[in-house]
């Protein structure tokens, strides 16, 4: 059975720029959620999708958004970028929605560089 | 005060040696705890999921959870080299909170 799958793996932008990941959860699970990881701030919930619809969604701006497809795939964007949003951006799937006796897998992350 | 509290190590130690790796939580209410391996430039990925107070051992890997003490511990007996690894709590409250991390070197 496939992995949860990420793309692009690395990428390099400029400040200012947006970016799309992309993120295909493996197959059967419904729940599709965004992490950021930093070395200073750890693992950072972004949001969370489930049949097409955002559930729960952490504390960041107004900047990074996703979306989720028919098909349980997924897309996070991030408008406008800033340095500090370098980082590695993980995608996890699960079978349920939510957090509560659910287990979450994770993809191998997608690197983001801001220059 | 951060949900999950996790000692950011790093930690050394020889090959074979026992080691603890800890967390404390803020909320009671929290239910299940995990523990994570992830190696350099990967995911994360699950090593053990529990939602009791108590043991529960998986090989050379022991989760414990203290609720009485929003305390949750993993042993790892006989570590090898690639056990080298960060090494991520997590509990679950209306979303996963993770810990730092702890960075694990089992040296040869």
């Amino acid at each position: 059975k496939a992995g949860v799958t990420q793309t692009p793996r690395y990428l390099i932008k400029t400040r200012g720029q947006q970016v799309t990941l992309s993120c295909s959860p493996i197959s059967g699970h419904r729940s599709v959620s965004w992490y950021q990881q930093t070395p200073g701030q750890g693992l950072q919930f972004l949001f969370e999708y489930f049949s097409e619809t955002q559930r729960n969604k952490g504390n960041f701006p107004g900047r990074f958004s996703g979306r989720q497809f028919s098909n349980s795939r997924s897309e996070m964007n991030v408008s406008t970028l800033e340095l500090g949003d370098s980082a590695l951006y993980l995608c996890a799937s699960s079978v349920g929605q939510g957090s509560y006796g659910n287990t979450i897998y994770f993809g191998e992350g997608s690197w983001l560089t801001v220059v | 005060q951060k949900e999950v509290e996790q000692d950011p190590g790093p930690l050394s130690v020889p090959e074979g040696a026992i080691v603890s790796l800890n967390c404390t939580y803020s909320n009671s209410a929290f239910q299940y705890f995990m523990w994570y391996r992830q190696y350099s430039r990967k995911g994360p990925e699950l090593l053990m999921y529990t939602y009791s107070s108590g043991n529960k051992e998986d090989g050379r890997f022991t989760a414990q959870v203290d609720k009485s003490s929003k305390y949750i511990s993993l042993f790892i007996r006989d570590s090898q080299p690639s056990d080298s690894a960060t090494y991520l709590c997590a509990n679950t409250g209306n979303q996963f909170y993770f810990g730092t991390g702890t960075s694990l070197t089992v040296i040869p």
